[in-house]
């Protein structure tokens, strides 16, 4: 069965420090994986996904096979980064999601 | 690009009793899915449904059902409510069934249930 953890549920950075949010991921087949984000009072959105190898908002996220894990980082943290963010797998018609990690930019 | 939207917002009802929750998917988008975010959980798939034929169901009870209409929108059921059921239901629409078509969320209905 497939399964997604992110061990962190809180995380606290000043601004302009590096963040890092981790996500391990459990599945036989080749994942397809993901991270969605959700900001207060909006709706969850799609971040970036791994088959596109894009950096959004100056995130960006390395699938790691080896060590099923799929890390959401940026360099500088920005007090807009406060937010929910969730990994995902997807697999045929569904996604997986982990249990979520809050972040806090504190300036 | 109105996004997806889902009725009613907000829903308090009784242990026993039955419940409708609504969603219209962004226009074009022929794939929809349903969630049950509880709180302090990532949202937990219920069904999807493409092109008007239940394509996936999560690990939920019978009590729960759904379906999409020729227009795409789609009604999630549930019967006889636990106080369990109490939680965050999300919508979800995409323009196809695979992982590259990215899912648009709604706001959620949030179900309260005593």
């Amino acid at each position: 069965a497939q399964r997604v953890t992110q061990p962190e549920k809180l995380l606290s950075v000043f601004k302009g420090a590096p963040v890092e949010l981790k996500c391990n991921y459990s599945y036989s087949g080749s994942p397809e994986l993901f991270w969605y984000v959700q900001y207060s009072r909006q709706r969850l959105q799609l971040l970036l996904r791994h088959i596109s190898r894009e950096s959004i908002k100056g995130f960006t996220a390395d699938l790691n096979k080896g060590e099923t894990s799929f890390h959401l980082k940026k360099p500088f943290a920005q007090e807009e980064d406060s937010a929910m963010y969730y990994c995902a797998l997807f697999n045929d018609y569904k996604l997986s999601f982990g249990a979520g990690t809050t972040v806090t930019v504190r300036a | 690009d109105a996004g997806v939207t889902q009725s009613p917002t907000h829903l308090i009802k009784t242990r026993g009793q039955h419940v409708t929750l609504r969603c219209s998917p962004i226009s074009g988008h022929k794939s929809v899915s349903w969630y049950q975010q509880v709180l302090g959980q990532g949202p937990q798939f219920i069904f999807q449904y493409y092109e008007k034929e239940e394509r996936g169901r999560g690990n939920f009870p019978d009590r729960f059902s759904a379906r999409q209409f020729p227009n795409y929108s789609s009604e999630l059921n549930v019967n006889a409510l636990l106080l369990g059921d109490s939680a965050l239901y999300l919508c979800a629409s995409s323009l196809g069934r695979a992982g590259n078509s990215p899912l648009h969320f709604g706001n959620g209905t949030r179900l309260t249930v005593t």
